[in-house]
């Protein structure tokens, strides 16, 4: 059974840089897991940000990034703003009989 | 405007069946291969089946193998997942989408709600 593991919370002041991280139980994440990353405000749907690692969704603000660093997948907000309050999904590929995996989900707060 | 909306969920009793269906618009569905995932309540998102484009290849997390099917029909632009031999824990909040792909709009729909209770 393969293990997606997030921070369950992270905290940032507004303006802040914060990055959070995506791990596999199966060892180093790389291009090939195709990262992909979710946000999902109270009572929405998710809505998603990054695809294959790197990534950005048309709608996806540059301020908003994803990438490789050691070992994990990273996503990477900069001068956080309070609408970026959400849970942030990391979702990884693993193969054609059971493809993907979603992590536990990293609640963010910016206080 | 890309769409995507989800129907069929609903009140079902253990062991019972429900077929959900998600009609799309604004996009070509047999150009994409498409997802299912879900969300018991209060809790995160799992991950539970996809099908390739022409509905010849599909995969299924562990927890519905064999009891969900996943299909499409592309010429009426609408995915489907039969669910059979429903449990408790399969409660949540179905939402069908793409992944992994520049969506040029919504990559998921709103949800459906599925609740499996005597």
């Amino acid at each position: 059974q393969t293990v997606v593991t997030q921070e369950p919370s992270v905290t940032v002041s507004p303006g802040g840089t914060v990055t959070l991280t995506c791990a596999s139980s199966t060892g180093t994440v790389t291009d090939g897991n195709y990262a992909n990353w979710l946000q999902q405000k109270p009572g929405q749907a998710p809505r998603a940000l990054i695809y294959s690692t790197t990534n950005r969704h048309s709608w996806t603000p540059a301020r908003i990034s994803g990438s490789l660093l050691g070992g994990k997948a990273t996503l990477t907000l900069s001068g956080v703003q309070p609408e970026d309050e959400a849970e942030y999904y990391c979702l990884l590929y693993y193969g054609r009989l059971q493809p993907w995996v979603f992590g536990g989900g990293t609640k963010l707060t910016v206080l | 405007e890309v769409q995507l909306v989800e129907s069929g969920g609903g009140l079902v009793q253990p062991g019972g069946s429900l077929r959900l269906s998600c009609e799309v618009s604004g996009f070509t569905l047999g150009s994409y291969w498409m997802h299912w995932v879900r969300q018991p309540p209060g809790k995160g998102l799992v991950w539970v089946s996809r099908i390739n484009s022409d509905g010849s290849s599909t995969s299924y997390a562990d927890s519905v193998k064999g009891r969900f099917t996943i299909s499409r029909d592309n010429a009426k632009n609408t995915l489907y997942l039969q669910m059979n031999s429903l449990r408790a824990e399969d409660t949540a909040v179905y939402y069908c989408g793409r992944l992994d792909v520049p969506c040029g709009g919504d990559c998921w729909g709103q949800g459906t709600l599925v609740t499996v209770s005597s």
